[in-house]
């Protein structure tokens, strides 16, 4: 079947550290990916995807490639901030159109 | 800018009462989407909707139903409410083809005492 699975968290890093949140997949066929982030209090909002092997997406200094080979769909920012503190989830959809998600890593940003 | 609002986002309960939690949106999406999200677990489907009065089972519908009369509107319901059900639910929408993402609104607290 269909899996996202995410690396645990929380992650703590100081402002301006580089940051990398591993996501890897299963799934049958191929599928969209997506990286959602939920700042504290708020529902999701997308942040970036990518729709096909190869493809970069990329969006607020955030950017994910899409890994065939690997499975694999990891998050990275160059130099994060205090404002980057959120929970971040990683999904895929499938060619039923039903996203399935991780379980969200929780990332707290120190100044 | 797509906006999906859901009517509460806090609400209070007690166990066996009826409960609705409705989502509205604004960008004539044929898809619309039910999710609880709890600890650890991340988001989990509770029942999709890919057209008015057409309804899907995702993966944990137990408990639960849904409505769908408008195609605007989708109405998630407790029908006895439990302390199980205690979570944080997820409404969500999306056009119909499928690389598009779904957008999501800002979520209902529910506590089932």
């Amino acid at each position: 079947g269909n899996s996202v699975t995410q690396m645990e968290g929380p992650v703590t890093l100081s402002e301006e550290a580089f940051l990398t949140i591993n996501c890897t997949y299963t799934a049958t066929g191929y599928p969209s990916l997506f990286w959602y982030v939920q700042y504290p209090g708020e529902g999701l909002q997308l942040l970036l995807k990518a729709t096909k092997a190869d493809d970069k997406g990329s969006n607020k200094g955030f950017e994910a490639t899409y890994r065939k080979e690997t499975t694999s769909f990891h998050l990275e920012k160059g130099s994060v901030q205090v404002s980057d503190s959120a929970v971040y989830f990683c999904a895929l959809k499938n060619q039923g159109g039903k996203l399935i998600f991780g379980q969200g890593t929780e990332l707290s940003v120190k100044p | 800018d797509v906006k999906v609002t859901q009517s509460s986002r806090y609400l209070v309960k007690r166990t066996g009462e009826k409960v609705f939690l409705e989502c509205v949106q604004d960008m004539d999406h044929e898809n619309m989407f039910w999710y609880r999200q709890d600890p650890g677990l991340g988001l989990r489907l509770i029942y999709f909707s890919y057209d008015v009065k057409m309804k899907e089972k995702g993966d944990i519908p137990e408990g639960y139903s849904v409505s769908r009369e408008k195609k605007e509107r989708f109405s998630l319901i407790l029908e006895s409410a439990s302390t199980n059900q205690t979570s944080m639910y997820l409404c969500a929408s999306s056009p119909s083809w499928v690389g598009e993402t779904q957008y999501f609104g800002p979520g209902t607290r529910l506590l089932v005492l």
